[in-house]
């Protein structure tokens, strides 16, 4: 299985920062079928990015991803109070999908 | 409109068996795979496999394999996970999702094994 390996752990920082979170690979993605998901206290996970860099259906455009072959960022340009919850990567690439252990961004 | 819908909250005790699950509407409920997420208390996400209802064919994560039966009914657009003997450790939120890029999720379901 592909170990997706999320860091940092945990970012603080202040609204209207930049945020960049980063997840590695074990093995190269197949066709960059890496996705990010954010998730809040107490609710299922949103899909913010697919196939490393495509933004789902209705998410602001200061969320990005970028990266390939093992090296994956998503980068939150401005941060906004809703922002501060865990992101997680996952990939989808191989026969058996996983995700990292997530990154938590909280107000510093 | 998509919707996956789970099944609601369950209690059980150690030993027991449980099948929960997870029915789809507002698509074509054959041609998308279902992949379930366990997430134990205060952490992370963890995929656990999926099935592709079209044609039964499931993966599982070498986590869950043999501790965890993933199975579907097309005939009511209904996927399933199931244990035949539950653990304490198996306290966790379970979520159904529709294929790795659509984002849609069910609700969770929230099982708690305790004596």
């Amino acid at each position: 299985e592909i170990v997706l390996t999320q860091s940092p752990g945990t970012l603080s920082l202040s609204p209207g920062e930049r945020a960049t979170l980063s997840c590695r690979a074990s093995q190269s993605v197949s066709s960059n079928y890496l996705a990010w998901y954010q998730q809040r206290p107490g609710q299922a996970p949103r899909l913010l990015i697919y196939g490393a860099s495509s933004r789902a259906t209705g998410i602001p455009d200061r969320f990005s991803g970028s990266g390939s072959g093992t090296d994956f960022t998503l980068t939150i340009s401005r941060l906004e109070p809703e922002d501060f919850a865990v992101y997680y990567c996952q990939q989808y690439g191989s026969s058996r999908w996983t995700f990292g252990q997530g990154t938590k961004v909280e107000i510093k | 409109e998509v919707q996956l819908v789970q099944s609601g909250a369950e209690v059980r005790k150690p030993g027991e068996s449980l099948k929960i699950s997870c029915k789809g509407s507002g698509y074509n409920f054959t041609t998308y795979w279902i992949a379930w997420v366990r997430q134990m208390p205060g952490k992370g996400l963890e995929w656990m496999g999926i099935i592709y209802p079209g044609d039964s064919d499931t993966r599982y994560s070498l986590s869950f394999q043999g501790q965890v039966t993933i199975s579907a009914d097309k005939s009511i657009s209904t996927a399933y996970l199931q244990w035949s003997s539950l653990k304490a450790s198996d306290t966790a939120m379970y979520y159904c999702a529709l294929g790795a890029t659509t984002g849609y999720w069910g609700q969770g379901t929230r099982v708690t094994v305790s004596s």
